[in-house]
């Protein structure tokens, strides 16, 4: 069964810090990787979709980099702000799995102003 | 607003019931997915239909069923509801199938089903 693992489960920030946070997955089988965003009381929107290994995709203060031969892809982000508070889901597309998303459980951050 | 509208946003009935939970899709998309997303638990794949036939299945229990239809909404039928089937349904579209390598998933606002 695949499984997509993400760290830490919940992060407080302080505003203005940078932080990053890790999606871990297996490899083997790779074919893209999704980044989304949950705003509590919202829905998930999807920020990055990652493709190929060394991929590295910015949004605004938000960025994310990818390594496939390893297994991982990293979110950063700088410079935080309250409205960065949401939980963010990484999903990955593999062959193994039908080509079905595959969802990590998430980390959840806090900005604490 | 992501163009994914799901009906009604929070429903609530009893043990035992049936309930259908309604979604449209993105104008243009041809598939649809079903997530539940219960108390501190991730999302939960239960099922996608792509262009009104049964694309893929997830953890889609036995007592819940879906369909799409000729206009591609679908609707999430849900019988001899549980205590435990309380949870967030969401609903999300995407243009393709799913080999698309950048097919993006868009979520619509959910249906809390709350069951007592």
């Amino acid at each position: 069964i695949l499984n997509v693992e993400q760290s830490p489960q919940s992060l407080h920030v302080q505003e203005g810090d940078s932080t990053n946070f890790t999606c871990s997955f297996p490899s083997s089988n790779f074919y893209a990787l999704h980044w989304y965003r949950w705003e509590t009381a919202k829905s998930p929107e999807a920020l990055f979709v990652m493709t190929l290994n060394g991929d590295e995709k910015k949004k605004g203060r938000i960025s994310a980099t990818l390594n496939t031969k390893e297994g991982y892809s990293y979110l950063y982000i700088k410079g935080s702000q309250p409205e960065d508070s949401a939980t963010y889901l990484c999903a990955l597309k593999d062959m193994d799995s039908n080509y079905q998303l595959i969802w990590g459980a998430g980390t959840k951050l806090i900005i604490k102003p | 607003d992501s163009g994914v509208t799901q009906t009604p946003k929070h429903l609530i009935t009893a043990t035992g019931q049936r309930v259908t939970l309604r979604c449209s899709p993105r104008s243009g998309d041809l598939s649809v997915y079903w997530y539940q997303q219960s108390l501190d638990q991730g999302l939960q794949f239960l099922i996608q239909y792509y262009n009104g036939e049964e694309r893929a299945k997830g953890n889609i229990l036995e007592r819940f069923s879906a369909q799409q239809f000729p206009d591609l909404h679908s609707e999430l039928n849900l019988s001899s509801l549980e205590l435990g089937d309380s949870a967030l349904y969401f609903c999300a579209s995407s243009v393709d199938v799913g080999l698309d390598l950048t097919d993006t998933q868009y979520f619509g606002p959910g249906t809390r089903l709350t069951v007592l």
